[in-house]
Formats: structure tokens, sequence, C-alpha cells
């Protein structure tokens, strides 16, 4: 029930594309849902997150979409760029310990 | 950058020695979560200290322990090394107030490899 599942595993995006990564959980009592951005040797950085009284949260050209009664979410990259190329991580929290997602490595060509 | 800094960057280790990696949280924080990370992997949580105490710990065994510091300052220790211990080790720095537990932000990590 403390699972996270993300996918896909990875993804190839062209510059200026869409990049669309999905997650799902179990436990409904999540209650924050956020996602991290991590470069190789760095640590996880917050992009975005949200919580579950709205369905669609957007910040620059991230946007995370939350479907409730499907207890899935996922993160939108806009006009995608070779500069976002990284690993993101899902994550599902309501005591402050974050569940992650596996993680998925987005590529974006020039 | 978060203000939350780790030290040390990298660090070796024989199997069955002990390890204490440290971490200072970012200004106004009051909690600090450390986790696993092994190659490939999404973070796996260890424990959290709020207050000097462990506020919540997950599926570890005891020879990982830890301790918050007055100055809201965190040391992780690990006890026995084993080869699976291997992984970055990450510490996040968060605020808890009024029941509610708000973003938690990421050190840059310390990669430990035990041979």
């Amino acid at each position: 029930q403390q699972q996270v599942k993300q996918s896909p595993q990875s993804l190839i995006v062209q510059k200026g594309g869409i990049s669309i990564i999905n997650c799902a959980y179990e436990n409904t009592a999540f209650d924050y849902f956020p996602w991290y951005q991590q470069f190789p040797g760095k640590g996880p950085a917050l992009l975005i997150a949200i919580r579950p009284d709205v369905s669609e949260k957007k910040e620059g050209r991230f946007t995370i979409s939350f479907n409730k009664s499907a207890k899935q979410f996922s993160l939108h990259i806009m006009d995608s760029q070779p500069g976002d190329s990284a690993t993101y991580f899902c994550a599902a929290d309501n005591t402050g310990k974050l569940i992650f997602g596996q993680g998925t490595t987005l590529q974006v060509k020039p | 950058e978060t203000g939350v800094t780790q030290s040390p960057t990298h660090l070796i280790k024989t199997r069955g020695q002990q390890v204490t990696l440290r971490c200072s949280s970012q200004s106004g924080h009051n909690t600090v979560s450390w986790y696993q990370q092994a190659l490939g992997q999404g973070p796996q949580f260890i424990f959290q200290y709020y207050r000097e105490e462990e506020n919540g710990r997950g599926n570890f065994p005891p020879r990982f322990s830890g301790l918050q510091f007055p100055n809201y300052s965190s040391e992780l220790n690990v006890n026995a090394l084993e080869l699976d211990d291997s992984a970055l080790y990450l510490c996040a720095s968060s605020f808890i107030g009024l029941g509610t537990v708000y973003e938690q932000y990421f050190g840059p990590g310390t990669r430990l490899t035990v041979t």
C-alpha cells in the first residue's frame, strides 16, 4: 500500500515537444505529491508539488495533473529543452516521509 | 541551491567498518530526514528527526542510527557496513509546524562505497 509506481522508465523527446511522466499510488491517505528533478551527481531538486484538493497545478513549463479517483498523477513538461534532460521522480507523502517512484530518465534531443 | 549541506562528498569504507555522515539543515528548518538512493533507484526513507527525536523510521535495520543536534543539524551512523550499503545518502531539510509538514529540500548527498 506504500508503493508509488512510475512510468515510463525512460523517455526521449524532441526539443520543443511535450514530455509526460505518469505515477500511480495505492495509499489513499497520501495528501502531498511532489515531483523532483535530479541531475547526475546531484541531490533531487523540488520541481513542483500538488495537494489533492486541486486537479491541476502549473508553474512555468511544468504542470501536474491529478486524478484523485484513479489515484494517478502526472507531470507534463511543455516546450521541452535539452537542459531538461535529467531523471524525474514522483513522490507521495502524508506524514513527512516521502515515498518515491522508481524514476524516469528524460532525454531531450536538440 | 537549497542551503542544505552534507559532508563528506565521497567516502570509501571496508565491509564491517562504521561510518558517520553529516548534514546541516536549511536556515529556518527544524526537521531532517535521511534517504538512501541505490544506483538507478528512487530514494528510500531511512528515518526522520524532529526536535532531536526520531520521528519515524523506514524499513532499515537498527545498525542505521541517527542524531539531531540543537541547531537542527544531523548525523547518520551506519555500523557493521555491508556491501549493499553502497549508495548515495541524501539528507532532506524541512519545517514541521502546527502539525503540517512542509516541502523537503535535499542536499547534494554523500556517495558511500563499501568494498
